[in-house]
């Protein structure tokens, strides 16, 4: 199965400012089959972009994905406070679906 | 809106069979094109996929639980279930249900997919 290694494993940053997000995979991921997740604590992860750049409905546009093969980014323009949260990557180009282990933005 | 909500027990002993139900609600399960799934979280594991169902009855689950999921749909309820049979500690975590829409497709069997609308989530322990 497909491996996902998401890089840094906290990222520190204050309102306002800009993060990057990465999502690496031990092999290439099919057709851009990626998607990326917001989990606040105490609740279910949110589906944020699908097949590496889609938006899902009601995703802000600071939101944007992109990638293909095996690199992958997650890009918040501009953090909002209810952005501080941490984000997952997942895979859904082989089977079976894998999850990345999570980037944690935290406030500065 | 679609809605999900997790229920059933939170405590099993060691070597029994976890049994999770998932009620759909602000729409139909027999939606034509989504799947519908489980997910569970622990500390130690991350986020792990277990297995969906088509209201048609079709499903497919993680190779790595091996042959111990059961997943079942009772469309006159609007529910899906889980079973997870022969449990062990390393089965504690916070399961999700969740609409699935399969992406990556072997002929007519499905692959894989994403995850577009989550319940919120409830806690199992395995412990004796």
């Amino acid at each position: 199965e497909i491996v996902l290694t998401q890089s840094p494993g906290t990222l520190f940053l204050s309102p306002g400012e800009r993060a990057t997000l990465s999502c690496r995979a031990s092999q290439s991921v099919s057709n851009g089959y990626l998607a990326w997740y917001q989990q606040k604590p105490g609740q279910a992860p949110r589906l944020l972009i699908y097949n590496a750049s889609f938006r899902a409905t009601g995703i802000p546009d600071r939101f944007s994905g992109s990638g293909s093969g095996t690199d992958f980014t997650l890009t918040i323009s501009r953090l909002e406070p209810e952005d501080f949260a941490v984000y997952y990557c997942q895979q859904y180009g082989s089977s079976p679906g894998t999850f990345g282990q999570g980037t944690k933005v935290g406030i500065k | 809106q679609l809605q999900l909500q997790e229920s059933g027990p939170g405590l099993v002993k060691p070597l029994e069979t976890l049994s999770l139900t998932c009620s759909v609600s602000g729409g139909s399960i027999s939606s034509t094109g989504y799947y519908w799934g489980w997910i569970r979280q622990s500390p130690g594991k991350g986020l792990e996929w277990i297995g969906n169902i088509h209201y048609s009855g079709s499903s497919y689950h993680n190779p790595s639980l091996k042959s111990r999921v059961t997943v079942s749909v009772d469309t006159s309820k609007n529910q899906f279930s889980l079973k997870l049979s022969a449990v062990t500690a390393a089965d504690t975590a916070v399961y999700y249900c969740a609409r699935h829409e399969v992406s990556l497709w072997f002929g007519n069997s499905p692959g894989a997919g994403y995850f577009d609308y989550w319940g919120q989530g409830t806690l199992f322990t395995v412990s004796s």
